[in-house]
C-alpha cells in the first residue's frame, strides 16, 4: 500500500492551455474522488467515481472539466481553455467502500497555477 | 444544499489547554460526520469520524460527538500538545458517501 499518488505535482500553464492530472488511488479502492482547494479554504467537491463509472458531478464543475476513469484504476483530471480562476490545488482521494470502509485517504495534490 | 459551518481561525492555545472547535452542519437525509487533519507539509488525513446521531468519534485523545439536534459535531481536547498544531476540517457525507462536503478549515496554534 502505496498511498494515493497524484501526478504532476506542480503545474503551470498560459491561460487558454489545456492540463490533465493524474491520480492513482490505493490499489484495490473502488471509490475515488476529485476535489479543488484555494487557499485558505476546504476541499470543495468536484466529482465521485465508483469503479469507472462516474455517479457524482458537481454543478460548480464547468463544461471545460472533464474527468475519466477508464478501468477503474487510475483516474485523469483535464481542464480545457484554462483560466486563471483555475488556478488552485487540486486533490484526489480514494476509499475502499463498502460498510465502515467510508475513509478517504487523500494523495498530496496537484497545484495549478494559470498565468 | 448540504453545507459545513465551522469557527474561524486561528485558534491559538497554550500547550494542556482545552480545545473546542465547533462545526455545524445542514443536511438532507442521514449524513455521516468526519474531522480531517492537516499537518504542515503534510496531506489532509481522517482524525475521527461518526456515521449516525449520538455516534462518538475518538482519536488521539480528540472527541466529537454527533449532534442531531443541534446539527453539530464539536471537536474537543482536553490537553492540546503543540504537536497539534495543524489545520482540522469538519466534513459531512451524503448518505451513500458519493459526495463530501468541507468546513473552511481552522488553524490551530499550540504554544508551548
Amino acid at each position: 500500500d502505496t498511498g494515493v499518488s497524484q501526478d504532476p505535482r506542480h503545474k503551470i500553464t498560459k491561460r487558454g492551455q489545456n492540463v490533465t492530472f493524474r491520480c492513482d488511488p490505493i490499489s484495490e479502492h473502488n471509490r475515488l474522488y476529485w476535489y479543488r482547494q484555494t487557499l485558505g479554504q476546504g476541499p470543495e467537491f468536484l466529482t465521485y467515481f465508483q469503479n469507472e463509472a462516474q455517479l457524482e458531478k458537481s454543478r460548480l464543475l464547468s463544461d471545460r472539466f472533464s474527468a475519466e476513469r477508464p478501468k477503474g484504476s487510475f483516474s485523469t483530471l483535464e481542464i480545457q481553455r484554462t483560466e486563471q480562476g483555475d488556478s488552485a490545488m487540486y486533490l484526489c482521494a480514494s476509499a475502499a467502500g463498502g460498510q465502515g470502509q467510508e475513509t478517504q485517504y487523500f494523495g498530496p495534490g496537484t497545484r495549478l497555477l494559470v498565468l | 444544499g448540504d453545507s459545513v459551518t465551522q469557527m474561524e481561525g486561528p485558534v491559538t492555545l497554550s500547550e494542556e489547554a482545552f480545545l473546542t472547535i465547533n462545526c455545524t452542519y445542514t443536511a438532507t437525509g442521514y449524513p455521516s460526520l468526519f474531522w480531517y487533519v492537516q499537518y504542515p507539509g503534510e496531506g489532509l488525513q481522517l482524525l475521527l469520524k461518526a456515521t449516525k446521531a449520538d455516534d462518538k468519534g475518538s482519536n488521539k485523545g480528540f472527541e466529537a460527538t454527533y449532534r442531531k439536534e443541534t446539527t453539530s459535531f464539536h471537536l474537543e481536547k482536553g490537553s492540546v500538545q503543540v504537536s497539534d498544531s495543524a489545520v482540522y476540517f469538519c466534513a459531512l457525507s451524503s448518505y451513500n458517501f458519493n459526495k463530501f462536503y468541507f468546513g473552511s478549515g481552522t488553524k490551530l496554534n499550540v504554544k508551548p
